[in-house]
């Protein structure tokens, strides 16, 4: 089985500053999609990056890059910018690729709090 | 608006009384999924759907029923709700399977059982 582990449960940063998010994953498999899905005060889930594991480039999106270290299944979220509607909770998740695959496992989260 | 619905947003209830709480899509999705969310705990899957009248248990299914009688709707059932049954619940949709295909959640319910 899958695991994701995010090891900062809670984590605040100034307004305009860099913060990054940790997640680890563990699995035996080499194809599979990481995410991080951040949830504001409204609760809705939003997908913010995804990063298949065969690519080696790191996503990016707009102030949102990550750092995907496959050997180490690390995979970091970096916000740049920080601005204070990024204030929210972010969670980490994995999925496996491919036919049959249907489980998407989350971390347990890290809030984000950005500080004005 | 491609969209997934959940009714109700908000619920109390006490012990054992048996409720349900709706999940629809309008993006003829195959694949749909429940989540619960509690704090420490992040989200953990209840069941999941693959298509009509298919349906397998997620990591955490004791207490709760589903049914996907069509592919649009996929009901969660608490038949004998309890106080651990407490939390934030999602449902979830995409098409196909993987990572390739957008996951959309729906805005969550939240329940409290008494």
């Amino acid at each position: 089985a899958q695991t994701v582990t995010q090891s900062q449960p809670e984590m605040s940063v100034q307004e305009a500053e860099t913060v990054t998010l940790s997640c680890t994953y563990d699995t035996s498999e080499s194809n599979y999609y990481l995410f991080w899905y951040k949830q504001p005060p409204s609760r809705q889930m939003i997908l913010v990056i995804r990063q298949e594991a065969y690519k080696q480039q790191n996503a990016t999106e707009n102030r949102f890059s990550v750092n995907f270290q496959k050997a180490a299944k690390s995979f970091s979220l970096k916000i740049s910018d920080s601005q204070l509607g990024d204030t929210a909770m972010y969670f980490c998740a994995f999925i496996l690729s491919g036919a049959g695959s249907y489980q998407l496992t989350f971390g347990k989260g890290t809030k984000l709090s950005v500080i004005p | 608006e491609a969209q997934v619905t959940q009714n109700p947003r908000y619920l109390i209830t006490v012990t054992g009384k048996k409720l349900t709480v709706t999940c629809s899509q309008n993006m003829n999705h195959e694949y749909m999924s429940w989540y619960r969310q509690d704090p420490g705990l992040g989200l953990r899957q209840i069941y999941y759907s693959m298509n009509v009248e298919v349906t397998d248990k997620g990591d955490v299914p004791e207490g709760y029923k589903v049914s996907r009688k069509e592919k649009r709707n996929f009901p969660l059932i608490l038949e004998s709700p309890s106080p651990n049954q407490t939390s934030l619940y999602f449902c979830a949709s995409r098409n196909g399977q993987g990572g390739l295909e957008t996951q959309y959640f729906g805005p969550g319910t939240r329940l409290l059982v008494l």
